[in-house]
């Protein structure tokens, strides 16, 4: 079993509807979940980061995080075309490395 | 306000010659991490170093691959003897010693092609 799982797409979703991109993990003692966003041929940037249990909002993107299910998720309200990038869900257990998921694809359709 | 710099952006070896690749963490930092990205792949966790002292390398290769980061000056990955299998984009990111809720902060990258 992947330490963190996502789905890799590619996920296509018409411009103004809502992305939702999923995550899994398998270590029940992690503690920090990111979510970072990566252009072709550019470096990862964080998107959003959440600690507990429940939503996280920021603009336009909604963090979910469920320890229980150990399930985080990242919603894109009102999509762009710029949107368009590969998405990458990354684990903390403690003051250790972060683990990257292998990221999803997502394409936003005008 | 500098972010993570990482040098040289594009670097061309030939098979057998050595790779050196640095990287300078964002101001206040003192964590280093390493990452190798493969075309369309994941980032692959190789290396985490604090000043003068390697905290965990569980993903370097066991030969050919060394990683430094020294009092003074930028963090190195250091590949040996290249092969074409090494030609990858290489991340360095750093985060502020401040405990696991501390994003990475990445450079752009090193593109390493092996010819």
């Amino acid at each position: 079993q992947k330490e963190v799982e996502q789905n890799s797409g590619p996920l296509s979703v018409p411009e103004g509807a809502i992305a939702s991109l999923n995550c899994t993990y398998s270590d029940r003692g992690s503690q920090s979940f990111f979510w970072y966003r990566q252009y072709s041929g550019k470096s990862p940037e964080l998107i959003m980061s959440i600690y507990s249990n429940g939503d996280k909002e920021d603009g336009r993107f909604t963090a979910q995080l469920n320890k229980a299910s150990q399930y985080v998720s990242l919603l894109i309200r009102d999509s762009q075309p710029s949107d368009s990038a590969t998405y990458l869900c990354a684990v903390r257990i403690g003051n250790e490395k972060l683990t990257f998921g292998t990221g999803t694809r997502l394409t936003i359709i005008p | 306000n500098a972010g993570v710099m990482q040098n040289p952006r594009h670097l061309v070896r030939r098979r057998g010659q050595e790779a050196r690749l640095r990287c300078s963490p964002m101001k206040g930092h003192s964590h280093v991490y390493w990452y190798r990205q493969l075309p369309e792949e994941g980032l692959k966790f190789m290396v985490y170093l604090q000043k003068e002292n390697i905290i965990d390398e569980s993903g370097m290769p066991k030969e050919r691959f060394s990683a430094e980061f020294p009092k003074e000056g930028p963090s190195i990955l250091r590949i040996q003897q290249v092969v074409r299998g090494d030609s990858a984009a290489y991340f360095c990111a750093s985060s502020p010693p401040t405990g696991s809720r501390s994003p990475l902060h990445f450079g752009n990258g090193t593109r390493l092609t092996v010819t």
